[in-house]
């Protein structure tokens, strides 16, 4: 299994332009979570989503925007990119099932390393 | 969420045992701990977590306190891959959130 893959790896972005950041699943999870990380610092929640067509705000959502139209997807859109935004964004995702009975492992992607100039 | 603090670096010496602290005072009794790490350049990974009774599984054990307000994650043996940031993590299984704090960095000198 593939489990969570981010594309693209690595991006740099140009002050207002957009872009999205992919993010997919094939564990068939309903769970799923955008985070960003800046440097030495933990991670912060963005959005996240409780099943196709759910999704909510996190902690940081400002300048973002999300959508979740099949299980399996969960892309992270920036619309008018901010020097702020510079960070190392990571989706992950993880089972209702598995959450209902005390387990919340997450499982995540390996990253999208961000640079905003 | 209820909130966790964790101290913000520890040192250990490989192959010795690791103690790393997790303070959860106001926790209420749904709420599962849990613990990730997250490996240089990775992304977080889970290790353990548990409810009232201490774990113990492949990577780590989970000592829980009586109280549940606090709680330690011990690696047994230290190795130079355990070297990570390590986060404690409360979850309620009513809700769907999952946020980390700040975690403990942990260094491990051969």
């Amino acid at each position: 299994n593939a489990g969570v893959t981010q594309t693209p790896k690595f991006r740099i972005l140009k002050i207002g332009q957009s872009m999205t950041l992919q993010c997919a699943q094939d564990m068939n999870h309903n769970y799923m979570y955008w985070y960003r990380q800046d440097p030495g610092m933990g991670l912060k929640l963005i959005y996240y989503s409780v099943g196709a067509g759910i999704t909510d705000k996190g902690e940081v959502p400002n300048g973002y925007n999300v959508s979740r139209s099949t299980t399996e997807d969960f892309p992270l859109r920036l619309e008018l990119a901010a020097p702020s935004q510079t960070s190392v964004y990571f989706c992950a995702s993880s089972s209702i099932h598995a959450w209902l009975r005390g387990n919340t492992e997450a499982f995540f992607g390996q990253g999208t390393r961000l640079t905003v100039v | 969420d209820a909130k966790t603090t964790q101290p913000n670096s520890m040192e250990s010496n490989e192959e010795e045992p690791v103690h790393l602290p997790c303070n959860h005072s106001t926790i209420s009794g749904t709420d599962y701990i849990h613990w990730y790490r997250q490996l240089p350049s990775q992304g977080p990974e889970y290790v353990i977590h548990g409810l009232t009774s201490n774990v113990n599984n492949r990577m780590a054990s989970l000592a829980i306190a009586e109280d549940r307000k606090s709680s330690t994650l011990i690696l047994h043996r230290a190795t130079l891959r355990d070297a990570a940031v390590y986060y404690c993590i409360l979850r309620d299984t009513s809700g769907s959130r999952l946020t980390f704090g700040e975690g403990t960095q942990l260094t491990v000198n051969p």
